[in-house]
């Protein structure tokens, strides 16, 4: 079974231009996870849906970020305009959300390096 | 709120000698799962072991086991047989169930692991 893919795996780009960074979960899974990771601040959840709809988007840092998960099968998180701040590893996670832990297990894809000059 | 905490920022161990790795959490919740995260150099996050608070024997995967200590909030990672590929930052994370709340993984600021030949 292919895991989580995420693209690009590396992006650089200029101060105020727009990034979306892509996310394709496993096949049958529910649950979506956008992560952050920095040196500063470590892991940090941005954003999460299930069944499609945004549950949890307390980390989304400001109206600059926007992600959107329009079928089961596809996400993305946007950046506009983009800041040298913004510069980090964005993880794409997934899980089949149940009361079970063998199976509500988060899988996580090979992230995005993301570069703001 | 949920904290994670990994009082050793670096660990070094002999090839084939055993090492622990510490996590404390902090939750008012009694239900509640916790994982160990593997990050290699490729920056892949590879789940290493998880465990359900509920349950109170220790989670074991091969060559990887923990200690879990519910009443403490101490969930460490024991590493037997250390092989060169164990090298690696490793995280200790904490959620919640589904239907519990928020089930985004709050990590600890990871401890890096050095295996040496």
């Amino acid at each position: 079974d292919a895991g989580v893919i995420q693209s690009p795996r590396h992006e650089v780009t200029e101060m105020g231009q727009e990034v979306t960074l892509r996310c394709k979960p496993i096949s049958g899974h529910n649950s979506l996870f956008w992560y952050r990771q920095t040196m500063m601040r470590g892991l940090e959840l941005l954003i999460y849906f299930n069944n499609n709809v945004p549950i949890d988007d307390s980390g989304m840092p400001e109206d600059r970020f926007s992600a959107k998960m329009p079928n089961a099968s596809f996400s993305t998180l946007k950046i506009q305009p983009s800041e040298p701040r913004d510069s980090a590893v964005y993880f794409c996670a997934s899980s089949f959300a149940s009361r079970r832990a063998s199976t509500d297990t988060q899988y996580f894809g090979p992230g995005t390096r993301l570069t703001v000059l | 709120a949920q904290t994670v905490t990994q009082s050793q920022p670096e660990m070094s161990v002999q090839e084939a000698e055993t090492v622990t790795l510490s996590c404390t959490y902090d939750t008012s919740e009694s239900d509640y799962y916790l994982f160990w995260y593997k990050q290699p150099p490729s920056r892949q996050m590879i789940l290493v072991i998880r465990q359900e608070a509920y349950k109170q024997q220790n989670a074991t995967e091969n060559r990887f086991s923990v200690n879990f200590q519910k009443a403490a909030k101490s969930f460490s990672l024991k590493i037997s047989d250390s092989q060169l590929g164990d090298a690696a930052m490793y995280f200790c994370a904490y959620r919640l169930p589904h239907g519990g709340g928020s089930e985004k993984l709050v990590f600890g600021k990871g401890t890096k692991l050095t295996v040496n030949p």
